[in-house]
């Protein structure tokens, strides 16, 4: 199976203030790989896809790049409500993996 | 746009079977663009990716667990099934249904989560 490695495990950041995650995939993916947001009692919210495809309704401070094993999500200027757990995903094999995910505090 | 809903039982004894169903709503299961599957997260940890099964029942098992699982399509109740046998305080999680991809052309591919269940929690435990 592809493993997916990402870091931070958590991270804490201040309102407006740039962050980025990254994920590393265990063998090449191309840029089959999406991001997700997970809330409290809710479901994954999907963010990117294909790597860097903002789907659609996802505000545009959240973008993603890379390809192969190294990609990111960067968000740009961090909002409240974006406080959460992010993970990432790769679908390069049917044998679906995620990373273990990032926990997002906001300070 | 899909709606999906896990439904079962919430408590199950070690070395039974823990059965779930996920109800599918604003589509339907037998269409056979869709692609459904089965991940779950236990408490504290990452999300695992259990199966994925395709309109006509034929399925593909995370070969960790493939030896304990079931999956199942059932077209006239509009809902598809998890089966995992031999439950210990291991399988303890949260369970999602999902739709995990597509299929064209006779094949499935898995794509970006686009529509999830809400997610129901199974605890082992006597």
């Amino acid at each position: 199976d592809i493993q997916m490695t990402q870091s931070p495990s958590t991270l804490s950041a201040s309102v407006g203030d740039r962050v980025t995650i990254t994920c590393r995939a265990s063998q090449t993916i191309s840029t089959w790989l999406a991001w997700y947001q997970r809330k409290p009692g809710k479901a994954p919210q999907l963010l990117i896809y294909k790597a860097s495809s903002l789907e659609s309704g996802v505000p545009s401070r959240f973008s993603g790049s890379g390809s192969g094993t190294e990609f990111a999500l960067t968000i740009s200027s961090l909002q409240p409500d974006d406080s959460a757990t992010y993970y990432c995903q790769q679908y390069n094999s049917p044998s679906i993996t995620f990373g273990q995910g990032t926990r997002l505090e906001i300070k | 746009q899909l709606q999906l809903q896990e439904s079962g039982p919430g408590l199950v004894k070690p070395s039974e079977t823990l059965s779930l169903t996920c109800t599918v709503s604003g589509g339907s299961v037998s269409n056979t663009s869709h692609y459904w599957g089965w991940i779950r997260q236990p408490p504290g940890r990452g999300l695992e990716w259990i199966g994925n099964i395709d309109y006509s029942g034929g399925t593909y098992y995370n070969a960790s667990l493939k030896s304990r699982i079931s999956m199942s399509v059932d077209t006239s109740k509009s809902h598809f099934s998890l089966k995992v046998s031999s439950v210990t305080a291991a399988d303890t999680a949260l369970y999602y249904c999902a739709r995990l991809g597509y299929c064209s052309g006779g094949t499935c591919y898995v794509a970006p989560i686009d529509s999830w269940g809400q997610g129901t929690l199974v605890t082992v435990s006597s």
